[in-house]
Formats: structure tokens, C-alpha cells, sequence
């Protein structure tokens, strides 16, 4: 069985501040990986997607996500912080490309101004 | 290019009550899954449905059931309702089994349960 593990369910920052959130996986396949990001009273979106090709993924936003295998992670990471990124960001993964994805328990965003 | 729609997006029940909650994938996906979200967690996977059929199912009690129909929208009802039932349900769908699979859901904006 695959798990998520996202460490810290609140993270705050200034705005402008690098955005670093930390999400460890565990998975007994090379496994799919994703990051969501969920604004209040709405759906997922999707922010990025690791799906074994190359290991720095780059979404939306301008959000990136480095896959390494040795440390079982796939955090995700912005150089600057926007007021608009002030979001609950969830992490997940899936061990094949039939959809069923489990979710870290997720870590809200806080940007101060 | 309509995205996942769901309905309604609020609604409120006593306990032992029954409720049905409703699902139209985006345009031209063929599979759609459920999930609940409770206060403060993530996701947690219900059940997913391809050519009306349940494929796969998450950790959840019989209570809960779905339908998938010919034009792919899907409902999910769940009877003898509990407080513990209280969540945001979220319906997800993909093209998933026609070999297009990366496992990218599109999901709605959720249907928030309150049991009383």
C-alpha cells in the first residue's frame, strides 16, 4: 500500500519568501506523484505531476517539484510567495495511471504581506 | 469546455436519512471517482466507475454505493446516514482506460454534506 506523509499542516511565509512544503512518500512501485492545491469552498486543481520522466517537474504558477527516489520525497517549492498562493496544498500519490490517488492530510499556506 | 460539475453544493440531513449526490465529467473523459474530504484532511478515495461498473473501492462501508450511467455522469448515495458522514465530497473524473492514463484527475468543486 502507498502513503503520504506531509510534514508541518501550516506553513507561514512573508511574501516574496521562498515557498518550500515537504511531502514524503511511500510507495513498493516507482510511483506517480502529484501536488494539489485547494483554495477555500473550492475543488483540487492541479498544481504538477511527476510521472517518471524527468525528476524536476514544473507546474503552474510558477510552483516546481523535485522527485528523488533516495530520500522517498517530492516537495515542492516556489521562489517567491504571492498573496494569491495563500491556499491548502495536497500532496499524492497513485502506482499506476488508473486514477486512484492517496492524499497527504495536506499543509495550509499562510502569505503574510 | 465544461469542466466536472457536481450537485448540489451544499445540503443538509439528519441522521438516518438518505442522500444522492451527482456528477458530470468533463468532456470526453470516461471514468469518474468519488471522494470524501473531512474537516482539516485530505481526500480520501470512495469508489471509481468505468462503463458503468464499480472497478475499484476505497475503505468504505456498504452504505455507500454509486452508478455510473451511459452518458459517463455517475451519482453517489449513501444511506443511513451518520454524523460522522459530515464531509465534502468530491467527484473526480479522468480518461483513464483508453490507454490515455497518467493518472491526472480533474475534480469538481464538491458537494458539502452536513448530517445532523
Amino acid at each position: 500500500a502507498q502513503s503520504v506523509t506531509q510534514l508541518g499542516s501550516h506553513v507561514s511565509v512573508s511574501e516574496g519568501a521562498l515557498v518550500l512544503l515537504r511531502c514524503n512518500y511511500s510507495s513498493s512501485v516507482p510511483p506517480y506523484l502529484f501536488w494539489y492545491v485547494q483554495y477555500p469552498n473550492q475543488g483540487l486543481q492541479l498544481l504538477l505531476k511527476y510521472t517518471s520522466a524527468a525528476t524536476l517537474v514544473k507546474g503552474i504558477n510558477g510552483f516546481e517539484a523535485e522527485f528523488k527516489k533516495s530520500e522517498t520525497s517530492f516537495h515542492l517549492t516556489k521562489p517567491s510567495a504571492h498573496m494569491s498562493d495563500a491556499a491548502e496544498y495536497f500532496c499524492a500519490v497513485s502506482v499506476s495511471g488508473y486514477s486512484t490517488l492517496t492524499f497527504g492530510k495536506g499543509t495550509m499556506l499562510l502569505v503574510s504581506p | 469546455d465544461a469542466g466536472v460539475t457536481q450537485s448540489p453544493t451544499h445540503l443538509i440531513k439528519t441522521r438516518g436519512q438518505q442522500v444522492t449526490l451527482r456528477c458530470s465529467p468533463k468532456s470526453g473523459h470516461d471514468t469518474v471517482s468519488w471522494y470524501q474530504q473531512a474537516l482539516g484532511q485530505g481526500p480520501q478515495f470512495i469508489f471509481q466507475y468505468y462503463e458503468e461498473e464499480e472497478r475499484q473501492r476505497g475503505n468504505f462501508p456498504d452504505r455507500f454505493s454509486g452508478h455510473q450511467f451511459p452518458n459517463y455522469s455517475s451519482e453517489l448515495n449513501v444511506n443511513a446516514l451518520l454524523l460522522g458522514d459530515s464531509a465534502l465530497y468530491l467527484c473526480a473524473s479522468s480518461l483513464v482506460f483508453r490507454g490515455a492514463g497518467t493518472g491526472e484527475l480533474f475534480f469538481g468543486e464538491g458537494s458539502r454534506l452536513t448530517v445532523l
